[in-house]
């Protein structure tokens, strides 16, 4: 079965502090994909991050960071001096090499929200 | 910066009326989807459609559902006969499948049936 677990439901913080959200996934693929998407207050979805199974290198982009760990088969997500723009719900979700349509199933979302 | 575009972006309906909700994807991708999101809950993938056909739907898209692509550029949505339950936020996406990148997603339709 595929799926992504996403255990955290909320989390706040306190602006600057540090932060991460935890996604686990399960699947029998060997070739997959993952995702970080945003989904601010206004409601659309923003990309954030695809890394493919193959690739578990950490990634750094300004504040953000992720950190795939196959051992763990999970791909967390750290923002480091959180803002009050950070505030949203975060999704994770996996696709799969070559399947038939490359969907993506979505974990349940984790709402970040960071206080002033 | 291409994107999707979706209207309207937000539709009230009485149960049991027929609505059509829109979507032109980005011009040069292959694979299109509808995905729907109940309020406060996860993001659930409806249907992908590619050629000119559907390639995969879920449980969800039962035949109250349809998806058509009419003249090259547009994407709909259609449901038959609405339900109280089919209130939820729908996305359009688009996405290369070759190079299975990610797909691009648009700001979403709200669909309130009443």
């Amino acid at each position: 079965a595929q799926k992504v677990t996403q255990a955290q439901t909320e989390i706040s913080v306190v602006e600057k502090e540090d932060v991460t959200l935890d996604c686990v996934y399960e699947t029998r693929d060997t070739t997959y994909y993952l995702f970080w998407y945003k989904q601010p207050p206004s409601g659309e979805l923003v990309f954030l991050i695809r890394r493919n199974s193959f690739d578990e290198q950490n990634e750094i982009s300004g504040r953000y960071s992720w950190n795939f760990q196959k051992s763990t088969s999970s791909f967390n997500f750290t923002i480091t001096a959180s803002q009050v723009v950070d505030s949203a719900v975060y999704f994770c979700a996996l696709s799969f090499y070559g399947g038939a349509t490359n969907k993506l199933i979505f974990g349940t979302g984790t709402l970040l929200a960071v206080q002033p | 910066e291409p994107e999707v575009t979706q209207t309207p972006s937000h539709q009230v309906t009485q149960m049991g009326q027929e609505v059509i909700l829109r979507c032109v994807p980005i011009s040069n991708h292959l694979y299109f989807y509808w995905y729907r999101q109940i309020l406060g809950q996860k993001v659930e993938f409806l249907v992908s459609f590619y050629n000119n056909e559907i390639s995969e739907k879920s449980e969800i898209f039962d035949d109250q559902f349809s998806v058509e692509r009419p003249d090259g550029s547009n994407f709909t949505l259609k449901i038959r006969s609405t339900k109280l339950e089919d209130s939820a936020m729908y996305f359009c996406a688009s996405s290369n499948v070759f190079l299975n990148t990610e797909a691009f997603f648009g700001q979403g339709t709200r669909l309130t049936v009443v």
